[in-house]
């Protein structure tokens, strides 16, 4: 198993400003992921986090708006850019060795 | 496009009962498929797995039962407990080395004491 921390664990911000999500992992994991959870709503992938490469991007989710970083087996960061109150939600980060997943807590954040 | 999504939004039941909560799928090339529960304010926590060779499993309480002819799965909860409340998300992955997991629209089960 995986224990993951991701924080902040809220934020409040003002639009057009800049915030990263940090995800720590206890032990180091094949793949990490990037996830946006509107409340009430499914998960969606945003993108794959890459140790050491660019990250790997789903429809609709560019680098620009989502800059990620891995610099290692162990920790990603999200960036959420230039934000609009369309972006206020809940993301989680997770990571898996196989089938299972572990995911964090979530980062709810609300954009005004 | 492919996508999992499920039948029922809300499933309310009594404590002590059986519950059982339905997903369709679409994807014929996927190879596993998973059930997470997420508790308010938590991230989604693994629950069971299934791999697309077997038509059951069973876990702690849980059993998952899988029929690729129609393409349906279901998770089965024996006993329901109020701790049980929660949305349940089924989720399919083609494996290959990647496990990236598709999730399914989520079912959130209300247990009554």
């Amino acid at each position: 198993s995986a224990v993951i921390s991701q924080k902040p664990s809220r934020d409040i911000c003002q639009r057009g400003t800049s915030l990263t999500i940090q995800c720590q992992v206890d032990s180091q994991v094949t793949m990490m992921f990037w996830y946006r959870q509107q409340p009430g709503q499914s998960l969606t992938l945003i993108a794959t986090a890459n140790q050491g490469s660019e990250a790997t991007y789903e429809s609709g989710f560019v680098i620009d708006k989502f800059p990620i970083s891995r610099p290692n087996l162990t920790f990603s960061t999200l960036t959420v850019s230039n934000m609009s109150p369309e972006d206020s939600s809940i993301y989680l980060c997770s990571a898996q060795n196989t089938v299972e997943a572990f995911f964090g807590q979530g980062t709810r954040l609300t954009v005004v | 496009g492919e996508n999992v999504g499920l039948h029922l939004p809300t499933l309310s039941v009594q404590e002590g009962d059986n519950s059982i909560i339905n997903c369709a799928y679409s994807n014929s090339a996927s190879d596993y498929f998973i059930w997470y529960k997420q508790e308010s304010g938590k991230g989604p926590q693994f629950i069971i797995d299934i791999r697309s060779n077997m038509d059951k499993r069973q876990g702690q309480r849980v059993t998952v039962l899988l029929n690729k002819t129609v393409k349906h799965l279901s998770l089965q909860i024996a006993a329901t407990q109020p701790g049980d409340s929660a949305v349940y998300f089924c989720a399919e992955g083609t494996g290959g080395g990647s496990y990236i997991p598709t999730f399914g629209r989520g079912t959130s089960l209300i247990v009554h004491p």
